[in-house]
């Protein structure tokens, strides 16, 4: 089974430019969740979409967007970009259902650099 | 709010040291807890997970248990190789979400 796919790999931007980061997730997961991981930061929760649903959201400005696929793929934007947008952009996909559970294992993505210029 | 907090790193040991990663939590009701890791250059991968008190989680001779007293979820493993050097992160899914809350990270180095 493949595992979750993140593209592109690697994306250089200038400020005040916006972005797009795509995932796929592992065949017949339902859930993706977007993490942002910095060294100051560490890694941060931005949100999870469910059946095209974001059904849990982080602690983001609006300029972090994201939405989900009738196939489970999901993309981020982030518009307006700031220097402290530079970031690797984790993306996670679960089974999921629908009432949630906290037990299921979430796979990541290997992931997007994000370097905001 | 929910949070996760682990030892500080760098963690140098010698091939073969046991290893301890403190780990503790904050949360209301009832968390599953996980141990990630990260190798260098790869994403994150779960290593072991506990979804509720008392049990023990365990996968390539690292071993977690939940213990709901002290709020904590060490690490731990009986004879560190140089192969298992990378970044661990402790996170906690907080109960009825698939969101993950971790803490900051702790960096292993094994030297031969």
């Amino acid at each position: 089974k493949a595992g979750v796919t993140q593209t592109p790999r690697y994306l250089i931007k200038t400020r005040g430019q916006q972005v797009t980061l795509s995932c796929s997730p592992i065949s017949g997961h339902r859930s993706v969740s977007w993490y942002q991981q910095t060294p100051g930061q560490g890694l941060q929760f931005l949100f999870e979409y469910f059946s095209e649903t974001q059904r849990n959201k982080g602690n983001f400005p609006g300029r972090f967007s994201g939405r989900q696929f009738s196939n489970s793929r999901s993309e981020m934007n982030v518009s307006t970009l700031e220097l402290g947008d530079s970031a690797l952009y984790l993306c996670a996909s679960s089974p999921g259902l629908a009432g949630a559970t906290s037990s299921y294992e979430q796979y990541f993505g290997p992931g997007t650099r994000l370097t905001v210029t | 709010g929910d949070s996760v907090t682990q030892m500080e790193g760098p963690v140098t040991l010698s091939e073969e040291a046991f290893l301890t990663i403190n780990c503790t939590y904050t949360a209301t009701g009832y968390p599953s807890l996980f141990w990630y890791v990260q190798y260098p250059g790869e994403g994150l991968q779960l290593l072991l997970k506990a979804t509720k008190a008392d049990d023990k989680g365990s996968n390539k001779g690292f071993e977690a248990t939940y213990r709901k007293e002290t709020t904590s979820f060490h690490l731990e493993k009986g004879s560190v190789q140089v192969s298992d050097s990378a970044v661990y992160f402790c996170a906690l899914s907080p109960y009825n979400t698939d969101k993950l809350i971790f803490g900051t990270g702790t960096r292993l180095q094994v030297f031969p």
